[in-house]
C-alpha cells in the first residue's frame, strides 16, 4: 500500500528556520518524483515544486523559488521542505504528493503538515 | 502561467442529484487535466486523470470529459459522501496550476 506520512504540525516564530518531512512506503520511492502542495487557511491549492528522489533533480514553481528549498535523502525514503526565514504569510497546510509516473497529476498524497508562523 | 477557472465556486445539492462541475482553461491544455476531491481537514484524493481516466477505485458515478480548454466533473447520483470541495488541476505545463475549487454543499 502507498503511504506518504508527514511530519507533525509545527508552530514557529517569524524569522525562524523549519524543515518538515514526507516518507514514503509501499512503493519504490526513487522512481516516482514527490511533489509540495500548498494550501493556505481557507484558501484553495497551490503548487509549490517537485523533486525526483533517484537523483534530486528539483523544480519550483516561480512563485516559490528562492522561498523555500526542496530535498530528499533516498536512503530513507524522504522528502523536505524548509524555509530558511519563515514569514507570517507562510502559515498554511503542506502537503506532499505522489506524481504518477507518467504524467504530472498527484496519485497519493500525505495527511498535510500545519505550519503556523505567529509572533 | 496557465489559469484554471472553476464554476461554480459553490454548488447547493441534494443526495441523488446529478451534479456538474466546469473547469475552464486559459489556454488549450490537450486532455492533461485532474480532478481532486477534498473533505474538511482531509488531504485532496485523485478521482479522475487525463481528463476521463477513472483511478482505480474511485466510484463510477464520478465522469470526467473535455479536452482543449472546457472539461466538466459530473456526479451522476450525489451520496452523502460527496459533499466537499473539488478541484481540477492542469499539467500540461510549468507551474502547474489549480482551480479555484467548488465547494459541493448540501441543499
Amino acid at each position: 500500500e502507498v503511504q506518504l506520512v508527514q511530519s507533525g504540525a509545527e508552530v514557529k516564530k517569524p524569522g525562524e528556520s523549519l524543515k518538515i518531512s514526507c516518507k514514503g512506503s509501499g512503493y519504490t520511492f526513487t522512481t516516482y518524483w514527490i511533489g509540495w502542495v500548498r494550501q493556505m487557511p481557507g484558501k484553495g491549492l497551490e503548487w509549490m515544486g517537485t523533486i525526483y528522489p533517484g537523483d534530486s533533480d528539483t523544480r519550483y514553481s516561480p512563485s516559490f523559488q528562492g522561498q523555500v528549498t526542496i530535498s530528499a535523502d533516498k536512503s530513507i525514503n524522504t522528502a523536505y521542505l524548509q524555509w530558511s526565514s519563515l514569514k507570517a504569510s507562510d502559515t498554511a497546510i503542506y502537503y506532499c504528493a505522489r506524481r504518477d509516473m507518467t504524467t504530472e497529476h498527484f496519485d497519493y498524497w500525505g495527511q498535510g503538515t500545519l505550519v503556523t508562523v505567529s509572533s | 502561467d496557465i489559469q484554471m477557472t472553476q464554476s461554480p465556486s459553490t454548488l447547493s445539492a441534494s443526495v441523488g442529484d446529478r451534479v456538474t462541475i466546469t473547469c475552464r482553461a486559459s489556454q488549450s491544455i490537450s486532455t492533461w487535466l485532474a480532478w481532486y476531491q477534498q473533505k474538511p481537514g482531509k488531504a485532496p484524493k485523485l478521482l479522475i486523470y487525463k481528463a476521463s481516466n477513472l483511478k482505480n477505485g474511485v466510484p463510477s458515478r464520478f465522469s470526467g470529459s473535455g479536452s482543449g480548454t472546457e472539461f466538466t466533473l459530473t456526479v451522476s447520483s450525489l451520496q452523502p459522501d460527496d459533499f466537499a470541495t473539488y478541484y481540477c488541476q492542469q499539467y500540461t505545463s510549468s507551474p502547474l496550476t489549480f482551480g479555484g475549487g467548488t465547494n459541493v454543499e448540501i441543499k
